[in-house]
């Protein structure tokens, strides 16, 4: 098992270019995550997704759009990219909490440096 | 924001002594999440402790939850250098559905041979 995957590993983008990151999970988890991680701080969550067909806005959507393509793929898309936008990205994924039951951790994937110029 | 904060931000200590961090949240918590993250790589979970414990080990590890207080604290005993790492608390305040976590900014743990 790969766990989860991401592409590329490393981007960087001039302003106003778009991009979208691809993140993969073999895990057959229902709930998928994208995070962005600044210098000297923790994991801000930009979107995530309880279950296919279905996105949710996290803390700090401005400027993304995501796209659960299947049970496996969930892509975060920036249409114009900004300097603000210069972070690494980590997708991650966990089983769907069902009320009442376990709690579950979540799996992150090896990031995506990204740099905006 | 509901972010929570830990301390110490950096922390160094030689090989073989404990290293203690804590983590203090704002508002009523599931569970309580342990991770780790070495130097340019992604976030490895370490350890759940639930709002209905107090503690929890696994390994050298040792969690406590103090809820009343807001904050919980990972042991790492007989440290190595192996350890070295950022370690990072994260809440889940959901009930059900997705698995939203809010992660604090982070204690950077230092092991010197």
């Amino acid at each position: 098992n790969a766990g989860v995957t991401q592409t590329p590993k490393f981007q960087v983008l001039k302003t106003g270019q778009s991009m979208t990151l691809q993140c993969a999970q073999d895990m057959n988890h229902n709930s998928m995550y994208w995070y962005r991680q600044d210098p000297g701080m923790g994991l801000r969550l930009i979107y995530y997704s309880a279950s296919e067909g279905t996105t949710d806005k996290g803390e700090v959507p401005n400027g993304y759009n995501v796209s659960r393509l299947n049970k496996r793929e969930f892509s975060l898309r920036l249409e114009s990219a900004a300097p603000s936008q210069t972070s690494v990205y980590f997708c991650a994924s966990s089983a769907v909490k069902v009320r009442g039951l376990a709690f579950y951790e979540q799996y992150f994937g090896p990031g995506t440096r990204l740099t905006v110029t | 924001s509901q972010q929570g904060e830990e301390d110490p931000q950096a922390l160094s200590i030689q090989e073989g002594e404990n290293a203690t961090m804590n983590c203090s949240y704002k508002t009523s918590i599931n569970n309580l999440q342990w991770y780790r993250q070495n130097s340019g790589r992604g976030l490895v979970h370490l350890i759940l402790i639930r709002s209905n414990e107090r503690e929890k080990h696994s390994g050298r590890l040792r969690v406590t939850l103090d809820t009343s207080k807001k904050s919980s604290s990972l042991l790492i005993t007989a440290s190595r250098a192996a350890d070295t790492a950022s370690y990072f608390c994260a809440t889940d305040h959901s009930i059900q559905g997705a698995q939203k976590l809010v992660f604090g900014q982070g204690t950077r743990l230092t092991i010197n041979p």
